[in-house]
Order: C-alpha cells, then sequence, then structure tokens
C-alpha cells in the first residue's frame, strides 16, 4: 500500500463546475497536509496547507480533512481553464522532515 | 522576496559521468529538501538540511550526495551517472526547522545519454 494515494486521473469537469480532488493516507501519525499544483513543465506551486480536521478555504479553494478516515480533499469552485493541471497531495509525517507525495491527479477544466 | 534559484536548469550528460545541481532557498529559509521528481515514480525525497546537518535521507543509493553551506544554500551531487537518474530534481526551502511549508525551486532537467 503507497503511504499517500491519489486518483490519476485525468477528472475532467466543466468551466464553472466544483472539482473535488481526494487524497488517502496510511500514517496516523501525519500532522500536516498540502496541495499542490504542478503545471506540465513546471515545478510544484503551494495551493494550500491544513493541519486540523475540518474544512479551510482560500478563494476559490477549500481542503477538507478528516484525520480519522485519513482522507484529506481539495475542492476548487468555479473550475476555470487555468486550473488544468496536476494536483500533488503531500502529507508530513509525524516526527519526519520530509514530506511524502501523491502521484497527482490530472485535472482538465474543459472550456 | 526572491524565489528558490535551482542552477543549472537543464543538463545533458552521459553515463558515468558525476553531476552537481545547486539551490538557494527563499532568503531567512534554513531547511532545505531535494527531490526526485520521474514520470514513473512521481516526486521521491532525497535528503533535506538544516543548519547544514543532514536531518533525514530518501531511499537512494549512495551515488547520490549532498551538503549544505552556512548561508543554508545547497548543492547535491550524483556520482557513476545511470540512464535511470534522467530526471527533474526539485529543491523546496522553508522557513521553520520543521520542514513545513516547503517552496519549490524552478528545477534542474538532468538527461543522461
Amino acid at each position: 500500500q503507497k503511504e499517500v494515494e491519489q486518483n490519476s486521473g485525468p477528472l475532467s469537469v466543466p468551466e464553472g463546475a466544483i472539482a473535488s480532488l481526494n487524497c488517502t493516507y496510511s500514517d496516523r501519525g501525519s500532522q500536516s497536509f498540502f496541495w499542490y499544483r504542478q503545471y506540465s513543465g513546471k515545478s510544484p506551486e503551494l495551493i494550500m496547507f491544513i493541519y486540523s480536521n475540518g474544512d479551510k478555504e482560500d478563494g476559490r479553494f477549500t481542503a477538507q480533512l478528516n484525520k480519522a478516515s485519513q482522507y484529506v480533499s481539495l475542492l476548487i469552485r468555479d473550475s476555470q481553464p487555468s486550473d488544468s493541471a496536476t494536483y500533488l497531495c503531500a502529507v508530513k509525517m509525524d516526527s519526519s522532515y520530509k514530506l511524502i507525495f501523491g502521484s497527482g491527479t490530472r485535472l482538465l477544466v474543459r472550456p | 522576496k526572491a524565489g528558490v534559484t535551482q542552477t543549472p536548469r537543464y543538463l545533458i550528460k552521459t553515463r558515468g559521468q558525476q553531476v552537481t545541481l545547486s539551490c538557494s532557498p527563499i532568503s531567512g529559509h534554513r531547511s532545505v529538501s531535494w527531490y526526485q521528481q520521474t514520470p514513473g515514480q512521481g516526486l521521491q525525497f532525497l535528503f533535506e538540511y538544516f543548519s547544514e546537518t543532514q536531518r533525514n535521507k530518501g531511499n537512494f543509493p549512495g551515488r547520490f550526495s549532498g551538503r549544505q553551506f552556512s548561508n543554508s544554500r545547497s548543492e547535491m551531487n550524483v556520482s557513476t551517472l545511470e540512464l535511470g537518474d534522467s530526471a527533474l530534481y526539485l529543491c523546496a526551502s522553508s522557513l521553520t526547522s520543521s520542514g513545513e511549508t516547503q517552496y519549490f525551486g524552478p528545477g534542474t532537467r538532468l538527461l543522461v545519454l
């Protein structure tokens, strides 16, 4: 079992819709959770981080964390074609200095 | 504030050669992490440095090494290059000693022929 799992996609949504990206992790001691966006040929760009159970909103983005279910998600409201990218979920394990990344979900927003 | 910078941006080497990649973190950031990204394996952690000390190392062979200088700049070295070392090498810096909230540089794309 991979430490951080994501559906590789592609997840295709129409412009203006809500895109829902999901991530599960295996280590219950994980403390910090991150979402990065990576455009083709570019480096990952931090979108959001979340530490506590519940929702965290930043503009059109909402991160949701459920530690009991070991599940973290990213919602993108009013999706735009410019949101088309690969979204990487990253988890910081307890007492570790490294981030473990999922393989990423490719999002395609259709005009 | 300037972001993370990496040099060179592109590199072509042949098998058996060695290569050194450089990373300058965001000003004030003291933690530097290195990752390898390939289409097949995704983003994999190489090592992390803080205050010139390696605190964590990923599951890579000893051909991969790194170091950090007193100004927090970091270098990684790969010796005896193999075709499978072709990848995007990413450096990420963070402010806190815990290494959280990492910000990535543009990466160095290495091609081994």
